[in-house]
């Protein structure tokens, strides 16, 4: 069974940085790319970035609203996919889903999601 | 980048009713179209990808068309379960939009 366990959420002040983890399970993981998306508080579904897998070079994409702030990197052998946060914002809270897109198909498995608010 | 927009924000319909949801793209994606379920408090679900597959254990009531920039989700017969808000998510090339969401009620 395809597991992703988020972890690492919290409270943390404007400016400050905050590592998320996703890790994975049931599949494996270094054939495929691993994705973050966010979701503010009663706001819809916000693409956050992705790391491709290694077989594709690992390069990342990101949102423009997080490019140079937010860096995606995995880890294959301990099936970890990690979400480094930087000079983080008040508009950066949300719940923070990792999830597994596959490239003709979307997002097909989810995370239960990971709570970061930014606030001082 | 490719802006995506769902029509309606919201509606509500009656137990039964057929339920459309539309998807607009900016630019052209092919098929590479994804719509999302996320029931209230809970996590995302792929309804559909490649535009009209439906995913493995999504009842047949639920079905997707269009290619190009114009995509619907179609409800045949809505059910009390699928109160939810649904997306649409752009997945050709980064960034991987997704439409604001529309939310579904019971009348």
């Amino acid at each position: 069974e395809v597991q992703l366990v988020e972890s690492g959420g919290g409270l943390v002040q404007p400016g400050r940085s905050l590592r998320l983890s996703c890790t994975a399970s049931g599949f494996t993981f270094g054939d495929y790319a691993m994705s973050w998306v966010r979701q503010a508080p009663g706001k819809g579904l916000e693409w956050v970035g992705f790391i491709r897998s290694k077989a594709y070079g690992g390069t990342t994409e990101y949102a423009a609203s997080v490019k140079g702030r937010f860096t995606i990197s995995r880890d294959d052998s301990k099936s970890i996919a990690y979400l480094q946060m930087n000079s983080l914002k008040t508009e950066d809270t949300a719940v923070y889903y990792c999830t597994r897109p596959i490239a003709v198909a979307g997002n097909d498995y989810w995370g239960q999601g990971t709570l970061v608010t930014v606030s001082s | 980048d490719i802006q995506m927009t769902q029509s309606p924000s919201s509606l509500s319909a009656s137990v039964g009713d057929r339920v459309t949801i539309t998807c607009r793209a900016s630019q052209g994606i092919s098929n590479y179209l994804a719509w999302y379920q996320q029931k209230p408090g809970k996590v995302p679900k792929l309804l559909i990808y490649a535009a009209s597959t439906l995913q493995s254990g999504v009842p047949s009531r639920f079905s997707g068309s269009g290619s190009g920039t114009d995509f619907t989700l179609t409800i045949s017969s809505l059910q009390p379960e699928d109160v939810a808000t649904y997306y649409c998510q752009k997945y050709n090339s980064a960034p991987y939009t997704f439409g604001q969401g529309t939310k579904v009620e019971i009348k």
